[in-house]
This record gives structure tokens, C-alpha cells and sequence, in this order.
């Protein structure tokens, strides 16, 4: 069974401070992708990254995808109270999509 | 509408009763899926589907039956269910099982 670890499991942060979530695994993924799930609703995507190394900015967020194609990390800079939810990495692994085991973001204004 | 759609979004059932989640995609895709959401707990795939066969059941009890019907839609019949089934139930839809997955809202499903 294909896995994907992420941390933390849960953070607690102030506004205005910064953060990041890893995304890890053993297997090679063809690609990652983060999503993001706000209380009461489904997740939505974020971003897809492809390429080993690569880097992408959304707004405050940066999402990095490693050079083995093995982890991801994503960076949010200066949290919002809007950033609050459930973030979710998943990799594309032969014909399935595999998703991690997510991070729950509490941010307190 | 657009999207991916799940009815109804709240439930509240008795151990003894039979009920079903619909789930509609109006996104043309080829895939779709049932996730168990617990307090707490990793997303857990229930079941995909493919080209409307069935080809994965995640280890689910019997007591949660899918159907579908045609690529668009997509349910869960729920009969005699447990406290511990209480969840949200999400369903999803992708073009191809490795590619993006369009969530609906999910089912806030509580069992008494």
C-alpha cells in the first residue's frame, strides 16, 4: 500500500506568522498535487506540481515538489484566518491517485 | 449546474433504517469515487469506479452497497448501519483515475 505522510497532523498558528507542511513518501509520483478543504465542503484543488524540483507561488502560498519526486512541501507566508482547513497532498502513482494523510491548519486572528 | 454534486448534504438515520447518497457529475469524466471522511482521521477511499464498473472496494462491510447507473451518477445505499459510520461522505470525479479529482460537498451522515 502506497503511503504519503504528511506533517504536522494538526498546527495552531497566530496570524500573520509563517508555515510549512511536508507531504513524504517512499514511492516515485509522476506528480503532486495539494488541495485545500474548508470546513463544510469538499477538497479543492490548489496546485499540480510535475516536474522533480519544481517550484510554483500561489499568491502567499509555495508549493515545492522534491527532486526525487518523492515528497513535496508547501510554505504559506504571513497566515491568514482564511487559510484555516484541511490540506491535502496527492500523487499520482501508476493509474491511481494516492492522497496523504493531511494537515489540519487552525489560523487565530 | 456545474460541478460535482452530492444530495443530501445532512442525514440523520436510525440503525434500521435503509437510505441512499446520490452523487451527479457534470463534468463529462470517466471516474468516480466514494471517500469516508472521519473527525480526525485520513481520507479513506470506499470505492471507484471506472467506465461505471466497480474496480476497487477498499475492504467496505456490505452494509454500504454503490451503484452506478451511468458515468454521471453515482450512489451509496446505506442499510442497517452502525454509530461508527457516522462521517462525511465525499464523492469525487476525475478524468482518469490519476488525474485531478473534483470533489462534491459531502454527506454529513450521523447514525443513531
Amino acid at each position: 500500500t502506497q503511503l504519503l505522510e504528511q506533517s504536522p497532523q494538526f498546527l495552531s498558528i497566530q496570524e500573520g506568522e509563517n508555515l510549512t507542511v511536508y507531504c513524504n513518501s517512499s514511492s516515485v509520483f509522476s506528480s503532486l498535487q495539494w488541495y485545500r478543504q474548508e470546513p463544510g465542503e469538499g477538497p479543492v484543488l490548489l496546485v499540480t506540481v510535475v516536474t522533480g524540483g519544481e517550484v510554483k507561488k500561489l499568491k502567499r502560498l509555495t508549493f515545492q515538489f522534491g527532486d526525487a519526486r518523492k515528497d513535496s512541501s508547501l510554505h504559506i507566508t504571513a497566515a491568514q484566518p482564511g487559510d484555516t482547513g484541511l490540506y491535502l497532498c496527492a500523487g499520482a502513482w501508476t493509474d491511481k491517485l494516492i492522497f496523504g494523510t493531511g494537515t489540519r491548519l487552525q489560523v487565530f486572528p | 449546474e456545474t460541478g460535482v454534486t452530492q444530495t443530501p448534504r445532512h442525514l440523520v438515520m436510525g440503525m434500521t433504517n435503509k437510505k441512499s447518497l446520490k452523487c451527479e457529475q457534470h463534468l463529462g469524466h470517466n471516474a468516480m469515487y466514494w471517500y469516508k471522511q472521519s473527525a480526525k482521521k485520513p481520507l479513506e477511499l470506499m470505492f471507484v469506479y471506472s467506465l461505471e464498473e466497480r474496480v476497487e472496494n477498499n475492504s467496505v462491510p456490505s452494509r454500504f452497497s454503490p451503484e452506478c447507473p451511468n458515468s454521471s451518477h453515482l450512489f451509496l445505499h446505506l442499510h442497517t448501519l452502525q454509530p461508527e459510520d457516522s462521517a462525511l461522505y465525499l464523492c469525487a470525479s476525475s478524468q482518469e483515475r490519476r488525474n485531478t479529482q473534483y470533489f462534491g460537498p459531502g454527506t454529513r451522515l450521523t447514525v443513531l
